[in-house]
């Protein structure tokens, strides 16, 4: 399958700082990458859809400030946690779609934030 | 509201025995059908795909789909105790967006 990175693996923070994660298609070319938000034992919450050189699409609920999308390229995709709190600590997760009729994505690995 | 059902288990089977995990699926324009596996602390892992009507097998793992009845079911054949995780049903909603439901964790039990 495709194969997809995300930098860092975990950060932890203090509250009131901003952080920026990186995903990344390593072997594939997205113009649609998705970005998720797990706590444990729950399943994944689609936070936004980011397209290559548009702006970037939010759930309900999200605040657009707070997550700040970039998707600069085919190939990167960043998200940056604003002014980060306690509740935003989470297990941050993109995902990449392959191209074609079939829409399959891959994941990355995950980030997991630790806010202080 | 287009939904994805799946029992949340735990699905508890002894090892090399035969799991069965089942999903169905409001939305009947859906055309795709995915099952992702997620072991715990991690992110999930695509292991099968499929988009017509019928079985689908790769190795130990056979998906079936019937779209008529609108379900979506997962077979394990041989089950290991690394198999021992969550398996998350995912439906693409035609909007491009997956729509996952809550998925089931599963036991092998040695």
């Amino acid at each position: 399958g495709a194969v997809v990175s995300q930098h860092p693996s975990w950060v932890i923070c203090k509250s009131g700082t901003s952080v920026k994660i990186e995903c990344r298609s390593l072997d594939f070319q997205a113009t649609t990458m998705f970005w998720y938000r797990q706590f444990p034992k729950q399943s994944l919450m689609l936070m936004a859809t980011s397209n290559e050189g548009s702006k970037a699409t939010y759930e309900q609920g999200v605040e657009k400030d707070k997550f700040l999308i970039n998707h600069a390229s085919l190939t990167l995709s960043t998200l940056t946690v604003t002014s980060a709190h306690p509740e935003d600590s989470s297990f941050y997760i993109c995902s990449a779609k392959v191209g074609g009729f079939y829409n399959e994505q891959f994941f990355g690995p995950g980030t997991r934030l630790t806010v202080l | 509201q287009k939904e994805v059902e799946q029992n949340s288990g735990p699905l508890s089977v002894p090892e090399g025995a035969i799991a069965s995990l089942n999903c169905t699926y409001s939305d009947r324009g859906s055309q795709s059908f995915f099952w992702y596996r997620q072991y715990s602390g991690k992110s999930p892992e695509l292991i099968m795909s499929i988009y017509s009507n019928g079985d689908k097998e790769d190795g130990r793992f056979t998906a079936q789909l019937n779209k008529a009845s609108q379900y979506v079911s997962l077979l394990i054949r041989d089950s290991q105790p690394s198999d021992s995780a969550t398996y998350l049903c995912a439906v693409d909603g035609n909007t491009g967006k997956l729509i996952f439901g809550q998925g089931t964790t599963l036991q092998v039990k040695p």
